[in-house]
C-alpha cells in the first residue's frame, strides 16, 4: 500500500519568514496530494491540494509543488503569521480509488513573534 | 450547515466495554470516512462507505465495526475495548475534499 513520509517532524520559525515542509510517496499511482492544517483540539482542514497533472499550484501565501517522477511534494508558506503555528499534515490517495487518504506524520509548525 | 458533527468529544471506557462513536453530515456528502489519529501520528484510515448502504475496511480496521443505514449518519463501533484503541477519531465527509469533524479523544483504561 501507499506510504508517505514527512519532514520535518518540527519546525520553528521566526514571523515572517518563508516555511517548507516536504513529503515523499512510493505509490506512483497515487494522483491527488492534499495538505491539512490541524489545531488544537479541532479537525483537519484542508488548505491546498494538488493533483498529479499541475506541477505547482498557489493560493496566497501557501503553494506546493509537485514532483511525479521523484514522488515528492512540499508546502510552501510565504511571509508566516503567528496564526500559521499548527500541526501540518500531507497525505496522498488515488482518485479512482475512493480517494482514501494515507497521511503523513505531519509537521509541527511554530512561528515566533 | 454543521458541517461533520461528532459525538462525544471525549470518553473515557474499561477494557471490554462496548460504545458507538457518532459521526452526522448535512451536507448530502456520499462519501464518509473514519480515521484514528495517535499522538504524534498521521491519520489512519479504519472504515469508509461511498454510500448508504456500502462499507468497506480501510488500512486498520480490526477491533472495528461500521454502518450506513441513511446519507447523514455514520457510526463507528467498538465491541470489546482494548487499551490499543486509545485514540483521536476523526469522521470527514465528502470525496474531494474531505471535510473533518472536531473529533472524539477516547481512552481505555
Amino acid at each position: 500500500g501507499e506510504n508517505v513520509e514527512q519532514h520535518p517532524s518540527t519546525l520553528s520559525v521566526q514571523e515572517g519568514d518563508s516555511a517548507v515542509i516536504k513529503c515523499t510517496y512510493s505509490d506512483s499511482a497515487s494522483n491527488y496530494f492534499p495538505w491539512y492544517k490541524q489545531e488544537l483540539g479541532k479537525g483537519s482542514q484542508l488548505i491546498i491540494d494538488i493533483r498529479s497533472n499541475v506541477g505547482e499550484k498557489k493560493d496566497q501565501r501557501i503553494a506546493v509543488t509537485l514532483n511525479k517522477t521523484a514522488k515528492h511534494f512540499s508546502l510552501h508558506i510565504t511571509e508566516t503569521q503567528p496564526e500559521d503555528s499548527a500541526v501540518y499534515f500531507c497525505a496522498a490517495s488515488i482518485e479512482a480509488a475512493g480517494n482514501k487518504l494515507t497521511f503523513g506524520g505531519g509537521t509541527r509548525v511554530l512561528v515566533k513573534p | 450547515n454543521a458541517g461533520v458533527t461528532q459525538t462525544p468529544k471525549f470518553r473515557i471506557l474499561k477494557i471490554g466495554q462496548s460504545m458507538t462513536l457518532q459521526c452526522t453530515q448535512d451536507m448530502n456528502h456520499n462519501y464518509m470516512y473514519w480515521y484514528r489519529q495517535d499522538p504524534g501520528m498521521g491519520l489512519k484510515l479504519i472504515y469508509y462507505s461511498v454510500g448508504a448502504g456500502i462499507t468497506d475496511k480501510g488500512e486498520v480496521p480490526n477491533g472495528y465495526n461500521v454502518s450506513r443505514s441513511t446519507t447523514e449518519d455514520f457510526p463507528l463501533r467498538l465491541e470489546l475495548a482494548a487499551p490499543s484503541q486509545t485514540s483521536v477519531y476523526f469522521c470527514a465527509s465528502n470525496y474531494q475534499p474531505q471535510h473533518f469533524g472536531d473529533g472524539t479523544r477516547l481512552s481505555i483504561l
